[in-house]
């Protein structure tokens, strides 16, 4: 299983809205709805933001959603802010039980 | 309130060995799994494999397994990372993460992360 493929940088202007993706193939995002966002701020460990592709845990604002369409997962955040500046990871599974991570986004708020 | 709380930063010569932990507290420990994540230096989270605390049942990367060991003792909440010989390519940060109730991908609490540096 190869790592899910993100772009590495994304920015936007605080306010705006940002999308990020995170593709992967029919063998993991394509087949299941097991995909995860993280938030990472440097040196912190990770944070859930999205799970099962549009699910937020309590606490993350309604501004972060996410989506799936084929074998692409995207995260969209609206309203930014300058604390959403940090990485971003996806997860997904892909199947016998293996997960795989995405290599990352860094957002910048400009 | 759920906390996974990680044994302390590590330093190791090239072909040692090494045994770090992840002590659950807040929940009860036996109901989700514990995954660890590897983050070199500067680089992504990969996923290396994931415990079941209920009965220790394994699943590995095919990227990590037969390098490290993954175990649990539910008696006192905690899982464990270890190696048998270090590399240099193995310094990195160490986080464990639960899956509670959730799908498979959905980790919901992390350790703070155990620096690990393998130097001669």
């Amino acid at each position: 299983q190869s790592a899910l493929t993100q772009p590495r940088s994304v920015s936007a202007s605080p306010g705006q809205s940002v999308t990020m993706s995170c593709t992967g193939t029919s063998s993991d995002i394509g087949t299941y709805n097991y995909v995860s966002w993280f938030q990472q701020y440097p040196g912190k460990a990770p944070q859930l933001v999205i799970y099962d592709v549009t699910k937020r845990p309590s606490g993350v604002p309604d501004r972060f959603s996410g989506s799936k369409s084929g074998n692409t997962a995207s995260l969209t955040i609206s309203g930014l802010q300058a604390a959403d500046e940090a990485d971003y990871y996806c997860c997904s599974y892909a199947g016998r039980y293996i997960v795989i991570f995405g290599g990352g986004t860094k957002l910048n708020v400009l | 309130e759920v906390q996974l709380v990680q044994s302390g930063a590590e330093v190791r010569k090239p072909g040692e060995s090494l045994k770090i932990s992840c002590k659950g507290s807040g929940y009860i420990f036996v109901t989700g799994s514990i995954a660890w994540v590897r983050q070199m230096p500067g680089k992504g989270l990969e996923w290396m494999g994931v415990i079941s605390a209920a009965d220790s049942d394994t699943n590995y990367s095919p990227s990590f397994e037969g390098h490290v060991t993954i175990s649990a003792d539910k008696s006192i909440n905690t899982a464990y990372l270890q190696w048998s010989s270090l590399n240099a390519s193995d310094t990195a940060i160490y986080y464990c993460a639960r899956r509670g109730s959730g799908s498979i991908s959905t980790f919901d609490y992390w350790g703070q992360g155990t620096l690990v540096t393998v130097s001669s």
